[in-house]
């Protein structure tokens, strides 16, 4: 149980383009899922809390006018960087757990590269 | 402040046991998790210790003091493909993890 799926797995695209990645909890419902950026040899870094039916939370730092999250159903939030620029690229990861403070499972990642 | 500790890189051979201690202060705690990352990949759940004591799941067992805000992942008969970083994780509320720097565990021949 607690499978997370991600999507797309890779994206390269052109400055100033908008993109969208999915976040889904396959078997199970996920009031709230998070929203992660890794750098290369860097550990995760919260960007955001979705929250079903309701606004994100973002983190200290985080635009949320550039990092767009809607979380419309208890299995799919969506993260859309809005005019992505090179400084964007990065490795962007889901997660959701089954219970707020139970272990969280990841998605597989969508490695980002704006050209 | 909020932080968590562990060493940045452990190299063993084949065969060999390593543990990966992660102490942590944080301004809640439910849990401590541990995962896995090969490079390129999403992070894969180890285990989870809310309660103190071992947890033993195959080759990996994770270990607890809340006591001493301490853990640490324990591998055992060490094989190549165990080549991978490994990041302790503090629940600390509401939901959220908070990640250590991760410890890069290098396996030799």
């Amino acid at each position: 149980g607690a499978v997370v799926s991600q999507h797309p797995s890779w994206v390269i695209c052109k400055s100033g383009t908008s993109v969208k990645i999915e976040c889904r909890s396959l078997d199970f419902q996920a009031t709230t899922m998070f929203w992660y950026r890794q750098f290369p040899k860097q550990s995760l870094m919260l960007m955001a809390t979705s929250n079903e039916g309701s606004k994100a939370t973002y983190e200290q730092g985080v635009e949320k006018d550039k990092f767009l999250i809607n979380h419309a159903s208890l299995t799919l939030s969506t993260l859309t960087v809005t005019s992505a620029h090179p400084e964007d690229s990065s490795f962007y990861i889901c997660s959701a757990s089954l219970d707020d403070n139970q272990p969280q499972h990841f998605g597989d990642g969508t490695r980002l590269s704006i050209l | 402040g909020q932080s968590l500790e562990q060493p940045s890189e452990v190299t063993a051979v084949e065969g060999a046991i390593v543990q990966i201690n992660c102490t942590y202060q944080t301004s809640g705690f439910y849990g401590l998790s541990w995962y896995q990352q090969h490079d390129g990949g999403a992070p894969t759940f180890l285990s989870y210790n809310a309660l103190d004591g071992l947890e033993e799941t195959g080759r990996f067992s994770s270990f607890l003091s809340r006591s001493d805000s301490y853990g640490y992942l324990l591998l055992q008969e060490l094989q190549m493909k165990d080549s991978a970083s490994y990041f302790c994780a503090v629940i600390p509320g509401w939901g959220k993890l908070q990640f250590g720097a991760g410890t890069q565990v290098v396996v030799t021949p």
